[in-house]
């Protein structure tokens, strides 16, 4: 059954310095997006992407956070700037037109 | 923001028996609804989901329930297994868009299965 990856599993950065998470949706999916963990937390939306563009995002999502999707296949989230409240499992998800989204096992972030 | 509530952090249920996880709704907007499963160091897997228009859907054992005047849904999975141990996750959608839009999440609810 074809998945959604995401790389790398675990991300330790130092606070202040740039991330790039990355995810390869289901190939034949159009919808796709990022949301996260927060450790005890709800799992909360970030983004949605469609048409190579931005559909929708939370308030989560300020000027720190950027999203791509540099070729047919990848699709990224940036964070400039990392803080500590960055710290989470972010999860990337993709879904086909009016279908259920399925997501990767995550990317755990830890900033120090 | 408490949209989406379960109320129940953890449920015991031996094995063979019928197991209940239920879900309460505060924004009437959502027209959308989905239980996905996840194990630890994974991610949400789509278990079953439900339109507004219905008030039931049923896949093999599992079986979601929504009534609407109430605001309130329900996974039944009968019979229980083992395997199905894992945290349940109740989430909504809504504007019309089906499950394209994004998805407000619950806390969750940790289902053990007792052999």
């Amino acid at each position: 059954e074809p998945e959604v990856t995401q790389t790398p599993s675990h991300q330790v950065t130092q606070m202040g310095q740039e991330v790039i998470l990355r995810c390869v949706p289901i190939s034949n999916h159009l919808y796709f997006y990022w949301y996260r963990q927060i450790l005890g937390q709800k799992v909360e939306f970030l983004v949605s992407f469609y048409n190579n563009e931005i559909s929708e995002k939370s308030e989560i999502f300020d000027d720190q956070f950027s999203v791509e999707r540099p070729d047919g296949s990848n699709f990224t989230l940036k964070i400039r700037s990392t803080k500590l409240e960055d710290s989470a499992m972010y999860f990337c998800a993709s879904s086909g037109d009016g279908q259920p989204q399925h997501f990767g096992d995550g990317t755990r972030l830890s900033i120090l | 923001d408490q949209q989406v509530k379960q109320n129940s952090p953890s449920l015991s249920v031996q094995e063979g028996r019928i197991s209940i996880l239920n879900c309460d709704y505060t924004n009437s907007m959502f027209d959308y609804f989905l239980w996905y499963k996840k194990y630890p160091a994974e991610g949400p897997t789509f278990l079953i989901s439900i339109s507004s228009i219905k008030d039931k859907n049923e896949d093999g054992r599992f079986t979601v329930f929504l009534n609407k005047s109430a605001k309130h849904l329900s996974l039944h999975i009968v019979p229980s297994q083992p395997g199905d141990s894992a945290v349940y996750f109740c989430a909504a959608t809504g504007n019309y868009g089906g499950a394209t839009n994004k998805l407000i999440f619950g806390t969750g609810t940790l289902l053990a299965v007792q052999p």
